[in-house]
């Protein structure tokens, strides 16, 4: 059975960077791609990015000029690194699995990251 | 960037009744690359429907999907209880995915 766990710092201060990473278990992680994707309270669904097993990304427009994600097969992990967040940036980080092409197949229960002073 | 307008905003219905889910997008979808997710409060989004038509494992031949284009539709034929939740379409038809406002379907 596919899982993937988040886990990360509960709250993070305006300017800083968020870092979250995603542990996926019962898949190997080498021939498929990982994605976060995001939503504020009472919002839709935002798409961040991407990374592929061979370490290439792929990132919204919107957000690239902030984000880096990595990928670490050997640890089953991969991750998330926001930068010069802002309350804006308060949502709950949810990672996912693409084991086929695009679209989000198993996700992780999701995180709460508030930005806050 | 490729934008997805869901409508209504929100369905309400009763237990039994049809829901009919629209998702519009900004242009066409190559190879039919859209997806619907089902969202409860508090949880992760599930994946519905893939390849616009394709069930995935587990989900009930009750929920349909269909369309091609611009124009896609999720269906519902006959609601049960736990049917009532939020519904996004997304497609990956180029490289930067997106998802649509979504769906709340109620109980009426």
């Amino acid at each position: 059975q596919v899982q993937l766990k988040e886990s990360g710092p509960g709250l993070v201060k305006p300017s800083e960077t968020l870092s979250l990473t995603c542990t996926v278990s019962g898949v190997p992680m080498d021939f498929y791609s990982w994605s976060w994707v995001r939503q504020s309270a009472g919002k839709g669904l935002e798409w961040i990015g991407r990374v592929y097993a061979s370490g290439s990304t792929n990132y919204n427009p919107s957000l690239e000029s902030r984000v880096t994600m990595s990928v670490d097969t050997s640890k089953n992990q991969f991750s998330l690194r926001m930068r010069s967040v802002t309350a804006a940036d308060t949502a709950v980080y949810y990672c996912a699995s693409h084991l086929s092409v695009g679209f989000f197949d198993y996700w992780g229960q999701g995180i709460l990251v508030p930005v806050s002073s | 960037e490729i934008v997805l307008t869901q409508s209504p905003g929100t369905l309400s219905l009763s237990p039994g009744e049809r829901a009919t889910l629209s998702c519009r997008a900004s242009q066409g979808l190559s190879s039919s690359y859209l997806a619907w997710y089902q969202q409860k409060p508090g949880q992760a989004p599930r994946l519905l429907i893939y390849g616009t038509s394709t069930r995935a494992a587990g989900i009930p031949d009750r929920i349909s999907g269909s369309g091609s284009g611009t124009d896609f539709t999720l269906t519902i034929s006959r609601l049960e209880p736990e049917d009532f939740a939020v519904y996004y379409c997304q497609q990956y038809s180029d490289s930067h995915w997106t998802f649509g406002q979504g769906t709340k379907v109620e109980i009426k």
